[in-house]
């Protein structure tokens, strides 16, 4: 089963405005981790939240966990151009340490 | 934060023949790496886990004989493609996690492309 599925696909939307991606999973986790990717290049950590916090801030970043929906979102406020990438959420299981990835959104912030 | 790098960045081989990624984490010990691969578009795949003085776990599906792990140092892992085909051509990336570094957040490198002909 696929752990970690993300939607939307694909974002499109102006600088300014605020970009939420959501991510579902199956299992029971430790915490779960939201990275960046630019295309071609290396994955950036955003933020984690563990699994007893509901909500996690980081300047423009807005991170919710619910552990009962298994759901997650990010907010992205105010985006600008350089938002513009993929993003990916991740989830650390309670049966190991390795993080399982979604499928990611891809983010289009137009100027 | 915590730098990982990868070397070569980008490589292009024959089939055939066999390709050697390093994966190093320059400021911290990394007991555990991790290994990902990730087709254009797709999400990241993990490929195996890496410690440091021990044979590799390998996901499922992985063939062990055919991507090579030796995790030699504290802050060194290698990947290495044996005999290489079209097939294999992906962006391999790496990641560290050590005693040294958070207990919970891996670092990534920049990833390697690798383009078999």
């Amino acid at each position: 089963s696929q752990q970690g599925e993300e939607d939307p696909q694909a974002l499109s939307i102006q600088e300014g405005e605020n970009a939420t991606m959501n991510c579902s999973y199956k299992t029971s986790i430790n915490n779960l981790q939201w990275y960046r990717q630019n295309s071609g290049r290396g994955l950036v950590h955003l933020i984690l939240i563990r699994s007893n916090e509901r909500e996690k801030h980081s300047g423009r970043l807005r991170v919710t966990l619910d552990t009962s929906k298994k759901s997650s979102s990010l907010l992205i406020t105010a985006s600008r151009a350089a938002d513009t990438a993929s993003y990916f959420c991740a989830t650390e299981e309670t049966s190991g340490s390795r993080l399982t990835f979604g499928e990611g959104t891809q983010l289009t912030v137009n100027p | 934060g915590a730098v990982v790098s990868q070397h070569p960045s980008r490589v292009i081989c024959k089939s055939g023949t066999s390709v050697k990624i390093e994966c190093r984490s320059l400021d911290f010990q990394a007991t555990t790496m991790f290994w990902y691969r990730q087709f254009p578009k797709k999400s990241l795949m993990l490929m195996a886990t890496s410690n440091e003085g021990s044979k590799a776990t390998y996901e499922q599906g992985v063939e062990k004989d055919k991507f090579l792990i030796n995790h030699a140092s504290l802050t060194l892992s290698t990947l290495t493609v044996t005999s290489a085909h079209p097939e294999d051509s992906s962006f391999y990336i790496c990641s560290a996690r050590g005693p040294q570094g958070p207990q919970e957040t891996q670092y990534f490198g920049p990833g390697t492309r690798l383009l078999v002909l």
